[in-house]
């Protein structure tokens, strides 16, 4: 199975900052990566798919970049709403796999 | 509207079984494959099993294989596991998604909470 590394585990940040999230797969994925990010208590929702394209509706400031094995994911400048987990999904092979999550907090 | 909406979760003694359903509406439900993945308490997710389009080919974690079985209604809208010989390690909230090509796992449902224990 393909291993996905996500860093780092938790984030803290400001309102306004920027920050940048990574995943690293174990073996070649092309572009078959995922972002979601997670509220408690609620679904995962799709932000960026294609390691690159933005899911509509989500706001500009998020950007993913990366294809092969690395890839990360971009909030240009963070947002009250903005604080939550964060995770990446390969889904270029059975088992799918995912990171072990950016949890983002406040500074 | 795209909406997911899944039921079936309870608390099960260990060994025992249940079928989580999953109800699709807003979109043509047999031109996507499905997905689901579960989140135990404090933990990531992960993924459990998919099936296309037809429900002809199924796929299943490591974790799950033997014990679960995907399956669909493409008449009814929905998606099921049946989960049998539950163990303490299943306990989790468990999530279907629809996969669209080239675009991941782009809808997910609120999920539902599965816990065994005795």
């Amino acid at each position: 199975a393909i291993q996905m590394t996500q860093s780092p585990s938790s984030l803290s940040a400001s309102v306004g900052d920027r920050v940048t999230i990574t995943c690293r797969a174990s073996q070649d994925i092309r572009n078959d990566l995922g972002w979601y990010q997670q509220k408690p208590g609620k679904a995962p929702e799709l932000l960026i798919y294609a390691a690159s394209r933005l899911q509509s509706g989500v706001p500009s400031r998020f950007s993913g970049s990366g294809s092969g094995t690395d890839f990360t994911l971009t909030i240009s400048s963070l947002q009250p709403e903005d604080f939550a987990t964060y995770h990446c999904l390969q889904d270029y092979n059975i088992p799918y796999t995912f990171g072990q999550g950016t949890k983002l907090e406040i500074k | 509207e795209v909406q997911l909406l899944e039921s079936g979760g309870g608390l099960v003694q260990p060994g025992g079984s249940l079928r989580l359903s999953c109800a699709a509406s807003g979109f043509s439900f047999s031109s996507y494959a499905m997905t689901w993945v579960r989140q135990a308490p404090g933990k990531g997710l992960e993924w459990v099993s998919s099936t296309s389009g037809s429900g002809g080919a199924t796929y299943y974690a490591d974790s799950v294989k033997g014990r679960f079985t995907i399956s669909r209604d493409n008449s009814e809208n929905t998606l099921y596991l049946q989960m049998n010989s539950l163990r303490a390690g299943d306990t989790a909230v468990y999530y279907c998604a629809r996969r669209t090509g080239g675009k991941g796992l782009d809808v997910w449902g609120q999920g539902t909470t599965v816990s065994v224990s005795s």
